[in-house]
């Protein structure tokens, strides 16, 4: 098992220009989630899925879309990016409703230049 | 929504002795009380969770108090070693998806 797994590790993007990290999961869960990690902030929700087919808004939407691709893949993108999304992003799932442990992917350190 | 504070921001203790870590919540409503670890350069892992029907929970040398009339919940790591060394976070939520996480406590645990 895999678990949680993330592509790219890292980035540099330009301002302006897009791009997608990419999420999956191989423990059959049901919720997925995008947060993203600034220092002195903890973790911010962006967007998540409660099951396959449905997204909903987090804390921090704005400047993100997502996809729900299937069960396993849950997708973050952003379409022009900004200095200010400079983050480390986290992907991470969960089995069910509220109240199940997150298992988190390794990260995505974005840089915007 | 739900405000979740973390105190303190930095913690630093001598090996063997004990960390406390606080933080306090806002919703009332809120029913799920988790702590997540993260070492540094690594992802966040759950270390021990409580819900609001119960006021302790132990697991080894960590426990988590939590005082739902108060509205604030505790991180206890006893006997510290320097493998406790990492970022802390707690996170609260209510019956949805979204957990509501704290700024981080970085403890550091001294030879």
């Amino acid at each position: 098992n895999a678990g949680v797994t993330q592509t790219p590790k890292f980035q540099v993007l330009k301002t302006g220009q897009s791009m997608t990290l990419q999420c999956a999961q191989d423990m059959n869960h049901n919720s997925m989630y995008w947060y993203r990690q600034d220092p002195g902030m903890g973790l911010r929700l962006i967007y998540y899925s409660a099951s396959e087919g449905t997204t909903d808004k987090g804390e921090v939407p704005n400047g993100y879309n997502v996809s729900r691709l299937n069960k396993r893949e849950f997708s973050l993108r952003l379409e022009s990016a900004a200095p200010s999304q400079t983050s480390v992003y986290f992907c991470a799932s969960s089995e069910g409703l509220a109240g199940h442990e997150q298992y988190f992917g390794p990260g995505t350190r974005l840089t915007v230049t | 929504g739900e405000n979740v504070e973390q105190h303190p921001s930095t913690l630093s203790v001598q090996e063997g002795d004990s960390a406390v870590i606080k933080c306090t919540y806002s919703d009332s409503a809120s029913n799920y009380f988790p702590w997540y670890k993260q070492e540094l350069g690594k992802r966040p892992q759950l270390i021990i969770d409580i819900r609001s029907n119960v006021g302790e929970k132990k697991d080894q040398r960590i426990a988590v108090t939590l005082n739902k009339t108060a509205k604030h919940f505790s991180l206890h790591i006893t006997e510290t070693q320097p493998e406790d060394s990492a970022v802390y976070f707690c996170a609260a939520s209510v019956y949805d998806y979204k957990l509501s996480f704290g700024a981080g406590t970085t403890v550091t645990v001294r030879a």
